[in-house]
């Protein structure tokens, strides 16, 4: 069965203080990996996909990496407005598409 | 272009009363997902379609909950007798095929008294 961890479960940040969020995941074969940015009352916002280790992919302050184990979204110098919950999930090789959501990082950043 | 649209997108019903959640895909987009998320839980896949067919119902968690998708375009989840434990937000996303990256819609926040 395909698992996916994300830890912290919450984070508070000062405006400028630079981390990065983890996603442990576990399945058979990745086809892909997946952040979504989810603010409060709102549906999540798709950011990246990543398909194999070593691959990174960059949006503004946000830099996600993908290793065969984990992947790494980090935040440098964040602002308040970075504020939200980051998922991650994953989908496998073969099979059914539907990817396999982890429970989510709440991130908050103090200004 | 226009995203993914759900309606409404506030719900309130009483307990035993039938509920239909409207979604509104991307234009084109072939497949389409209903998931449910609960307070402080993560994405629960329910069903989803390519084109108009459902090869997975797998996630729906009871025969109360059903969906169907007409044209290729909106799709329905219906939630018949509801429970309170039905309350949740209720999310739908298409994509251009089932391969495709996921857009997801506002959500329905559903709560039953």
């Amino acid at each position: 069965e395909d698992q996916v961890t994300q830890s912290p479960e919450a984070l508070r940040l000062q405006e400028g203080e630079s981390s990065s969020l983890n996603c442990s995941y576990t399945v058979s074969g990745l086809r892909g990996l997946f952040w979504y940015r989810q603010d409060p009352g709102k549906g999540p916002e798709f950011l990246f996909t990543l398909y194999s280790a070593g691959e990174e992919k960059e949006k503004e302050r946000l830099k996600a990496t993908l290793t065969k184990k984990e992947s790494f979204l980090h935040i440098t110098a964040p602002k308040p407005e970075d504020s939200a919950t980051y998922l991650c999930a994953v989908s496998r090789t073969g099979g059914s598409y539907i990817p396999t959501f982890g429970r989510g990082t709440s991130l908050i950043v103090h200004p | 272009g226009a995203g993914v649209s759900q309606s409404p997108s506030n719900k309130v019903t009483e307990k035993g009363k039938d509920v239909e959640l409207r979604c509104d895909p991307i234009s084109g987009h072939t497949a389409l997902y209903w998931y449910r998320q609960s307070l402080g839980q993560g994405l629960e896949f329910l069903i989803y379609f390519q084109g108009n067919s459902a090869p997975d119902k797998s996630g729906l968690p009871s025969d109360r909950f059903s969906a169907e998708r007409t044209g290729g375009s909106v799709s329905t989840l219906t939630i018949q007798r509801t429970q309170q434990e039905d309350s949740a937000v209720y999310l739908c996303a298409s994509s251009l095929g089932i391969e495709g990256t996921q857009y997801f819609g506002p959500g329905t926040r559903l709560l039953v008294l």
